[in-house]
């Protein structure tokens, strides 16, 4: 079956490292996502990519980078410069917008400082 | 700026019943609307896509209507289940060239057994 695979589910980061986090998709989606979702805030957009080697910077892209090397993966590293990283990642994927399928999200990793 | 509002924010209600969910925005010049399930610490389920040309989608228990001159989104839940209780989000797609969706805060909703 396809779908998004995000891990790890879980993830702890000490003050000043950077980590990744992996995004893989078998949909043969062309474009993908990462939202952050904070309690009572909602989902907010982070990064978005509509074509591989292509990404576009979303409402909360601070402390955050990614790349698109291939269509299949879209990983996103947060880096030290990022000073409230704890909450819960979600990556998503759609067609382009002729496909009319909706957003398809993962199951989310969840990132905490300590 | 599109802006989506779901009321209430909680619901509680008693299995076997009926209910009804609602999504209002601001804009609308939408391109589709898709409702989402989320159960704790999980990602989000899509439950039922609709687009600007139609007027609802059924799924099973599940209803949603898209009335876009009124900028309300419903989604309706027919005899309810305990397994039910999630909080349900609701987004929009722009129907310009921005490619984000815009989400709601969502309905945490409760089905007692």
């Amino acid at each position: 079956d396809g779908g998004i695979t995000q891990s790890p589910k879980y993830l702890f980061r000490k003050e000043g490292q950077n980590v990744t986090l992996s995004c893989e998709q078998n949909l043969n989606h062309d474009a993908m996502y990462w939202y952050r979702q904070d309690p009572g805030q909602g989902l907010r957009l982070i990064y978005y990519s509509q074509i591989v080697n292509d990404f576009q910077k979303g409402d909360i892209a601070e402390g955050y980078s990614v790349s698109r090397e291939k269509k299949e993966s879209f990983p996103l590293t947060v880096t030290s410069a990022q000073k409230n990283p704890t909450a819960f990642y979600l990556c998503a994927s759609s067609l382009p917008r002729e496909g009319r399928t909706g957003y398809t999200f993962g199951s989310g990793t969840r990132l905490t400082v300590v | 700026k599109q802006e989506v509002t779901q009321i209430p924010a909680a619901l509680s209600v008693p299995e076997g019943e009926n209910l009804v969910l609602n999504c209002s925005f601001t804009d609308s010049a939408i391109y589709n609307l898709q409702w989402f399930r989320q159960d704790p610490g999980k990602g989000l389920t899509s439950l039922l896509l609709i687009q600007s040309s139609q007027r609802e989608q059924t799924s099973g228990r599940l209803n949603a209507s898209l009335d876009k001159s009124s900028g309300r989104s419903t989604l309706y839940i027919a005899a309810s289940q305990p397994g039910d209780s999630a909080t349900y989000l609701c987004a929009l797609l722009p129907s310009g060239s921005a490619r984000q969706l815009t989400f709601g805060s969502g309905t945490q909703l409760t089905v007692l057994p």
